[in-house]
């Protein structure tokens, strides 16, 4: 079965540089979450979006943005990188309105700042 | 908002032991609690979930319990394996628009010792 894809799946970045991230949910799901997950942290979450409108914001800062495509995939762009931003990224994906609550998590992209 | 507590952080077992983790949620409108593992550099992956008009669930090895009224569930393993080594994640979800942002716990780091 398909599932969640992201990429890439590594980047390296120097701090005060931009990164993009992709997500292309599992065919048919419209909803895509992003988390990120520091080293022994669990995912927090950052934003999620419904049908290509943003549904949802947690702690997601000022510099980074996201947005949903009209294929559902979703991207994720970083701005002015901090050695803090270091951290494993992960998209996951619904289907809500079609009973599909559980979240599917994509295998996530391992970004370093230097 | 939602805050979900999980215990304990580490678990150590013998092989063919139970193990049991448990969770508190603080939000009683959150309808929707799953169990993800995530092995060191993986994703996480789903394994069990249970609605809060269920008591609890079983599949196979691996059941969830959940008390509303308590506001706590709980995920049990049973005949543990050395594969079932990894670090296990609750979570629970806050109504946000519908489409429900994973709220995890801090995770337990389960180790199943042969």
């Amino acid at each position: 079965a398909a599932g969640v894809i992201q990429s890439p799946r590594h980047l390296i970045k120097e701090k005060r540089e931009t990164a993009t991230l992709k997500c292309y949910p599992i065919p048919r799901h419209d909803t895509v979450y992003w988390y990120q997950q520091g080293p022994g942290q669990d995912p927090q979450f950052l934003i999620s979006f419904y049908e290509k409108m943003q549904s949802d914001k947690g702690s997601i800062p000022d510099r980074f943005s996201a947005q949903q495509f009209s294929d559902y995939h979703s991207e994720l762009n970083m701005s002015s990188l901090e050695l803090g931003d270091s951290a494993l990224y992960f998209c996951a994906s619904s289907a809500p309105d079609r009973g599909v609550n559980e979240q599917f998590f994509g295998p996530g992209t391992r970004l370093t700042v230097l | 908002g939602e805050n979900v507590e999980q215990h304990p952080s580490t678990l150590s077992v013998q092989e063919g032991d139970s193990a049991v983790i448990k969770c508190t949620y603080s939000d009683s409108a959150s309808n929707y609690f799953p169990w993800y593992k995530q092995e060191l550099g993986k994703r996480p992956q789903l394994i069990i979930d249970i609605r809060s008009n269920v008591g609890e669930k079983k599949d196979q090895r691996i059941a969830v319990t959940l008390n509303k009224t308590a506001k706590h569930f709980s995920l049990h393993i049973t005949e543990t394996q050395p594969e079932d080594s990894a670090v296990y994640f609750c979570a629970g979800t806050m109504f946000s628009g519908g489409y429900n942002k994973l709220i995890f716990g801090a995770g337990t780091r389960l180790a199943v010792h042969p």
